[in-house]
């Protein structure tokens, strides 16, 4: 089946400061999405990004299907954005695949 | 009430208890799913129901049981569980097109089950 890996595992930022998380995926899919989930396990909508850029406010993600993979962009963070970070991919009938996440910690 | 519901939020069980975790979907989506997480593990699907027809099981013991009696509702009951099936079990729904594509899915705010 689809391997989903991402990338770092953990991180730590100081508030304010960019950063980048990866999600490679090792066969084609149909689709793929980001989600936060927050401290109390509520799974988050962040972006619905098979292919191409899309931006919401401080995120933006870009997906490159050819190139199995997707990346995810937090600019001027915030504690607020403190969590765990999961992009899952469709890779038909019926079956997303979660990645094992990323788990960001934003110091104050 | 919008978005996908999940009753209760905790649940705390014995082993040879009976218990029953409810989703409930406001989006009128046709598609809806179970999944289990495991702490620090990425979650993994349990079952998923399209126009309320079971479609996938994905190897869960049957001391898991899903029902869906409409496309708005979902039930996982349990019987006889394990302590590792202590987890946080999420629901989620999305539009399928009828061949197999899934759109978008949402997540419900789970429940986190602790069996003794």
């Amino acid at each position: 089946g689809i391997q989903v890996e991402q990338s770092p595992p953990d991180l730590i930022l100081q508030e304010g400061a960019n950063s980048t998380l990866r999600c490679n995926f090792s066969d084609s899919v149909n689709n793929l999405q980001w989600f936060h989930q927050n401290p109390w396990g509520q799974l988050i909508n962040l972006f619905y990004i098979p292919s191409g850029t899309k931006q919401n406010g401080r995120l933006s993600a870009t997906t490159v299907a050819t190139e199995r993979y997707s990346l995810l962009y937090i600019s001027s963070s915030q504690t607020t954005d403190s969590g765990v970070y999961f992009c899952a991919v469709y890779s038909g009938t019926y079956k997303y695949i979660f990645g094992t996440g990323t788990r960001l910690k934003v110091l104050a | 009430e919008t978005g996908v519901t999940q009753t209760p939020r905790h649940l705390v069980m014995g082993m040879t208890n009976k218990k029953s975790l409810k989703c409930e979907q406001h989006l009128g989506h046709n598609a809806m799913y179970w999944y289990k997480q495991s702490a620090k593990k990425p979650l993994e699907l349990m079952f998923v129901y399209s126009l309320e027809e079971r479609v996938e099981n994905n190897s869960v013991p049957s001391r898991f049981s899903p029902e869906c009696p409409n496309s708005s509702h979902l039930f996982l009951h349990l019987h006889t569980l394990q302590p590792e099936d202590s987890a946080l079990y999420l629901c989620a729904s999305s539009q399928d097109d009828g061949g197999g594509f899934s759109n978008e899915q949402f997540f419900g705010p789970g429940t986190r089950l602790t069996v003794l």
